[in-house]
């Protein structure tokens, strides 16, 4: 099956630093992929859609300059949480859609991110 | 505005039950729903789908759902229930359109399975 991996597994940084992590489909390729963000207890939220090759589509609320996204490649997304303070700490999940099956998303295992 | 709810929070049953998680969707189209699974501090993983056909879905590890388009609803079952199913469940969906796409998730579901 579509397998979707993240690294790191969990990160923790320093308020004000920076911090990327990178979602990978392992053996299909993405032409979109999601970032979710979820908090303890709570549901998935989506924060932006990364389409290969363009810009990212944020949801109303999230920061773009704050929740950097790149999608250089049809298996490679990356977000990057910039001058992180202790309230973006946030269990974060990408997801990525096959291309050609169109409404079906594959979830990576999601990073846990501490900031201290 | 479209959305997927989840009426209970937290479901307690004993081992070798039988199990029935309640999703409700909201949509003007005919909905594309889903189950997830999740573990703690794990991703989500899918237990099933419905996009059309059939109303009766199987998926893994033994689980089924029902979409009832009169009730607006997609409950998931399971007959005999094991330690291992102990998680938390979402159910998601989405319509076509211009929310091509994008899930929505209920809040969830935390199942607590007692030996």
């Amino acid at each position: 099956g579509a397998v979707v991996s993240q690294h790191p597994s969990r990160v923790i940084c320093k308020s004000g630093t920076s911090v990327k992590i990178e979602c990978r489909s392992l053996d299909f390729q993405a032409t979109t992929m999601f970032w979710y963000r979820q908090f303890p207890k709570q549901s998935l939220m989506l924060m932006a859609t990364s389409n290969e090759g363009s810009k990212a589509t944020y949801e109303q609320g999230v920061e773009k300059d704050k929740f950097l996204i790149n999608h250089a490649s049809l298996t490679l997304s990356t977000l990057t949480v910039t001058s992180a303070h202790p309230e973006d700490s946030s269990f974060y999940i990408c997801s990525a859609r096959q291309e050609g099956l169109s409404y079906e998303q594959y979830f990576g295992p999601g990073t846990r991110l501490t900031v201290t | 505005a479209q959305s997927v709810t989840q009426p209970d929070i937290h479901i307690t049953v004993s081992e070798g039950a039988s199990l029935e998680l309640r999703c409700n969707y909201s949509y003007g189209a005919t909905p594309y729903l889903f189950w997830y699974v999740q573990s703690p501090g794990q991703g989500l993983q899918l237990l099933l789908k419905y996009f059309s056909g059939d109303t009766l879905v199987q998926g893994i590890k033994g689980f089924e759902a029902e979409f009832k388009r009169s009730q607006s609803s997609f409950n998931l079952r399971k007959p005999s229930v094991h330690w291992s199913d102990a998680a938390e469940y979402f159910c998601a969906g989405y319509a076509g359109g211009t929310s091509y796409g994008k899930l929505t998730f209920g809040q969830g579901t935390i199942l607590t399975v007692h030996p």
